[in-house]
């Protein structure tokens, strides 16, 4: 079974200072990963994705994910925060096609983000 | 929130009553889901379709019923039988379901039982 594991409820920043959501993820096969963003009372919106290539993926608004296979891990990144960051962000997995029917995702629990000023 | 819409956004019900929630998508998608978030919970899959007029069970399907008799629609149906209705309801569509396509999500509905 596929799982996914955000250990922090809530992540506290600085408004130019470097951000970082951590995940974590378990799959039986190759990982399809993804990052989420969701403002209050709003739906989820996609930032990026890891399906395969290079380990660094640049995504939305200035949000980067780094994939590391050894520690099964696929931390949220961003250079700079700014105070309109402040939202609850979700790591989500899938196992690979021939392993799993389906697109279904498997959410973490979510970070909440609070970048003050 | 791109080209799926919910309503309506907030919808109270007295217990015992089902409940109907609408989801309809203009991005030609033909995988459509419903989840359900609880306060400091992640999202959890009550049902998916993948094409119209199938559908399959999620993780949490019981006390809740779909259809998909169009392309661009999944309500959902949140019966009586759900012992804890109260939450917020997201819907959500992808190109595909059998491929990594991100998942493209509405402004989603909450829900209040009382």
């Amino acid at each position: 079974a596929q799982s996914v594991a955000q250990p922090e409820d809530q992540v506290n920043v600085a408004e130019g200072n470097p951000l970082t959501v951590k995940c974590t993820y378990s799959v039986s096969g190759n990982p399809y990963l993804f990052w989420y963003v969701q403002y209050p009372n709003r739906g989820l919106q996609f930032l990026l994705k890891y399906i395969t290539g290079d380990n660094l993926v640049k995504g939305s608004y200035g949000f980067e994910a780094e994939f590391n296979k050894s520690q099964t891990s696929f931390h949220l990144k961003k250079p700079s925060a700014l105070v309109s960051d402040s939202a609850l962000y979700f790591c989500a997995v899938r196992d690979s096609p021939l392993k799993a029917a389906g697109n279904k995702l498997t959410f973490g629990g979510g970070t909440r983000v609070l970048v003050k000023p | 929130d791109g080209g799926i819409t919910q309503s309506p956004k907030y919808l109270f019900r007295k217990e015992g009553q089902n409940v109907t929630l609408s989801c309809e998508q203009n991005l030609n998608h033909d995988a459509m889901y419903w989840y359900r978030q609880d306060p400091g919970q992640g999202l959890r899959l009550i049902y998916y379709s993948q094409i119209v007029n199938d559908f399959q069970k999620g993780d949490i399907a019981e006390g809740y019923s779909v259809s998909r008799e169009k392309k661009e629609s999944f309500p959902l149906t949140v019966t009586s039988a759900q012992k804890n209705p109260t939450a917020f309801y997201l819907c959500a569509s992808s190109i595909s379901l059998f491929e990594y396509y991100e998942q493209y999500f509405g402004p989603g509905t909450r829900l209040t039982v009382t």
